[in-house]
């Protein structure tokens, strides 16, 4: 148990689907963040948000939309995507993703998307 | 931007030492080194990080080189449940912020 809990943990959805990804961390950090990771690549960084606010968007399509009501809470809104989109999507977060250079990152389980 | 070359994969003997090296040639001054690993399908796993010092854990120790171009880390007794990728990473900084970059990492298979 890592204090990071994501949910759903697999979800199966159609291209024209609307579907929402959901993080909790319990561990009172600040930072938060989302990663790709398709079958046999390196996990990708998708978004930032530091303090609330999104600090990194690593030229993401616009079918994937975050959100961060607060900083322990992180969504990720999901619609008309592709099947190339299918992949294990991890939610991480950080004490503060801000300057600090000593930070661990604790991952949740991740969710596995499968886009029909 | 520091990167870290790490062999594809590798393997070790239950109760034997694993030791996986990494290359992190082009890292700062005050750029940390981190390990993580991941079992498969679930979310990478914290082992440990280190600026020059090495450093020892319960889950397992690095060793980092005087000039701080390379490091290793040492699962002193592995076991069948530390097969998984282990990836090496350097904490990157563009801006203000300091975002971790995961490369390939290593996949490491503890055989009986």
């Amino acid at each position: 148990e890592t204090g990071v809990t994501q949910t759903p943990r697999h979800l199966v959805m159609g291209m024209t689907n609307k579907k929402s990804l959901k993080c909790e961390q319990h561990l009172g950090h600040n930072a938060m963040y989302w990663y790709k990771q398709s079958a046999k690549k390196p996990l990708e960084l998708m978004f930032v948000y530091n303090f609330k606010e999104q600090t990194e968007n690593n030229s993401v399509p616009s079918r994937f939309s975050p959100e961060c009501p607060n900083s322990s809470h992180l969504f990720l809104h999901l619609h008309t995507l592709q099947p190339e989109d299918s992949a294990l999507y991890l939610c991480a977060s950080s004490q503060d993703g801000q300057g600090a250079r000593n930070e661990k990152l604790f991952f949740g389980s991740g969710t596995q998307l499968s886009v029909l | 931007d520091a990167k870290t070359t790490q062999p594809p994969s590798m393997d070790c003997a239950e109760g034997r030492a694993a030791n996986l090296p990494c290359n992190h040639s082009t890292i700062s001054g005050n750029e940390y080194v981190y390990w993580y690993r991941q079992i498969h399908s679930q979310g990478p796993q914290y082992i440990i990080h280190g600026l020059k010092n090495n450093e020892t854990n319960e889950m397992a120790s690095l060793i980092i080189t005087e000039d701080r171009k390379s490091s290793t880390l040492i699962l002193p007794h592995a076991t069948l449940r530390d097969t998984a990728v282990y990836y090496c990473i350097v904490r990157v900084g563009t801006g203000g912020s300091y975002i971790p970059t995961f490369g390939r990492g290593t996949s490491l298979i503890v055989h009986p």
